[in-house]
């Protein structure tokens, strides 16, 4: 199968600070990564996509400045939330793009981030 | 972008057939349509994927017709552990790009006894 994981699943933090959260392809090796965030009862929200080798490419209203993504291998993307503030908790997801196909999307099982 | 319709909630019993349509009248030729199913507090979880006609895995049926403008995922003779949100993703991914990855609002389909 294709397994996505992500570290840490739960992080608290406290306002101010910044948390860099990873997503790894376990078994293969991805093209492209992308990263969500998710708000209680709500749907994925879209903010960047993450090419191994370039820059990302953010959704409209995402600060790319605030969320750092750094794509440094075909199997690792970091996303790091800088100077986090309480209206950033949320549920961060990544998903994966082997590379060669097929085309499906493997979701990471999320981190749940809590700023205080 | 593809825009896809689903209905918000849909309930049925354990050894149902559960049948959900997502509407995407403005599909483009080259995209491809996937499911995926989420739990609370999971990332979301790839059940299938088509282009047209029909497809099968173990876990699921998706019908597309002919014009591709919906399509219905069909899930045989579900359980409780079935009640979850239920996406249907619409785009193609090209060059190392993607298009299309809006998630619509899902379907939460609730299975009762």
């Amino acid at each position: 199968g294709a397994v996505v994981s992500q570290h840490p699943s739960r992080v608290i933090c406290k306002s101010g600070t910044s948390v860099k959260i990873e997503c790894r392809s376990l078994d293969f090796q991805a093209t492209t990564m992308f990263w969500y965030r998710q708000f209680p009862k709500k749907s994925l929200m879209l903010m960047a996509t993450s090419n191994e080798g370039s820059k990302a490419t953010y959704e409209q209203g995402v600060e790319k400045d605030k969320f750092l993504i750094n794509h440094a291998s075909l199997t690792l993307s970091t996303l790091t939330v800088t100077s986090a503030h309480p209206e950033d908790s949320s549920f961060y997801i990544c998903s994966a793009v082997r590379r060669g196909g097929p085309y499906e999307q493997y979701f990471g099982p999320g981190t749940r981030l809590t700023v205080t | 972008l593809a825009k896809t319709t689903q209905p918000i909630s849909m309930d049925s019993y354990e050894g149902q057939e559960v049948n959900i349509t997502c509407s995407h009248n403005n599909i483009a030729t080259n995209d491809y349509i996937t499911w995926y199913q989420q739990f609370p507090s999971q990332g979301p979880r790839f059940i299938i994927q088509g282009y047209k006609t029909k497809v099968t895995n173990e876990v699921a049926s998706l019908f597309i017709p002919a014009d591709r403008k919906s399509s219905t995922l069909s899930l045989p003779r579900v359980s409780l552990s079935d009640t979850a949100v239920y996406y249907c993703l619409v785009g193609v991914y090209s060059g190392g790009g993607a298009d299309g990855l809006t998630f619509g609002k899902g379907t939460h389909l609730i299975i009762q006894p």
